[in-house]
C-alpha cells in the first residue's frame, strides 16, 4: 500500500548544482504529475504525464526538465538551482478517480 | 477551463458542523468536482468527488445544486484534526484529465477548542 514514493524527503542544494528528484507509484496509474508548493499557496503544476512516454509543460515549467522513465517513474531534474526553486515537491499520480499525491520533497536552495 | 473560488479561510469550534462552498460557474457538462484536504507537510489527500445532488463518504458530504455552479462541503461535527487547507477542484474524469485542473490557494480551516 505505498502509494506514490518521493526521495529524497529534504535536500539544500547550492546555487547551481543540479539535482533530480525521483517519484514511484504502484497503482499502476497512466498520468504523472509534479507540483510544487510555495509557503502559504496552492500548488502548482510544473510538468505532467499523461501516458507513458509522454510529457507536457504545466503552469510553471522554466528551471525544470523531467523524464516518464517507465509507467510507475516519473522524474523531476533541476539543472542549475537558483533560490526561487526553493520550494515543496510534490508527485502525484491519477487515473480516473483523482489524484494520489507524495508525501512531497522539501528543497531548499541557497 | 472552469475557474474556482473559495473563501480564503474559516473558523469553527469543535463539535460544530461546518460547511465550505467553492463557486465554479463555468463547469463543463463533463467536469467532476473533487474535494482534496491538506495537513501541513504532507500531500492533499482525497476527501469526496460527485457529478450532481448529494455524495456522502464516512468523512464528508458533498452538496451540488441543479445548476452544478457550486458545490458544498459538509463536514459533519468538526474536531481539531479537521484542522487542514481543503481544495475544490473541478475537472474532467479522464486519463490525465487533471493536467488542466489548477489548485486555488483552498480554503484554510481553523477547528477552535
Amino acid at each position: 500500500n505505498a502509494g506514490v514514493t518521493q526521495t529524497p524527503k529534504f535536500q539544500v542544494l547550492k546555487t547551481g548544482q543540479s539535482m533530480t528528484l525521483q517519484c514511484a507509484q504502484d497503482m499502476n496509474h497512466n498520468s504523472m504529475y509534479w507540483y510544487r508548493q510555495d509557503p502559504g499557496m496552492g500548488l502548482r503544476l510544473i510538468y505532467y504525464s499523461a501516458s507513458e512516454g509522454t510529457t507536457d509543460k504545466g503552469e510553471v515549467p522554466n528551471g525544470y526538465n523531467v523524464s516518464r522513465l517507465n509507467k510507475r517513474e516519473f522524474s523531476l531534474r533541476l539543472e542549475s538551482a537558483a533560490p526561487s526553486q526553493t520550494s515543496v515537491y510534490f508527485c502525484a499520480s491519477s487515473e480516473l478517480s483523482g489524484y494520489t499525491f507524495g508525501s512531497g520533497t522539501r528543497l531548499t536552495v541557497v | 477551463l472552469a475557474k474556482t473560488t473559495q473563501p480564503i479561510s474559516m473558523d469553527s469550534y469543535e463539535g460544530q458542523e461546518v460547511n465550505i462552498t467553492c463557486s465554479h460557474n463555468n463547469i463543463a457538462t463533463n467536469d467532476y468536482i473533487t474535494w482534496y484536504q491538506q495537513f501541513p507537510s504532507q500531500g492533499p489527500r482525497f476527501i469526496i468527488q460527485g457529478y450532481k445532488t448529494k455524495v456522502t463518504n464516512e468523512v464528508a458530504s458533498l452538496f451540488i445544486p441543479a445548476d452544478r455552479k457550486s458545490s458544498t462541503l459538509s463536514l459533519p461535527r468538526v474536531s481539531l484534526s479537521d484542522t487542514a487547507v481543503y481544495y475544490c477542484l473541478v475537472g474532467p474524469l479522464q486519463a490525465g484529465g487533471y493536467q488542466k485542473v489548477t489548485f486555488g490557494t483552498g480554503t484554510k480551516l481553523q477547528v477552535i477548542p
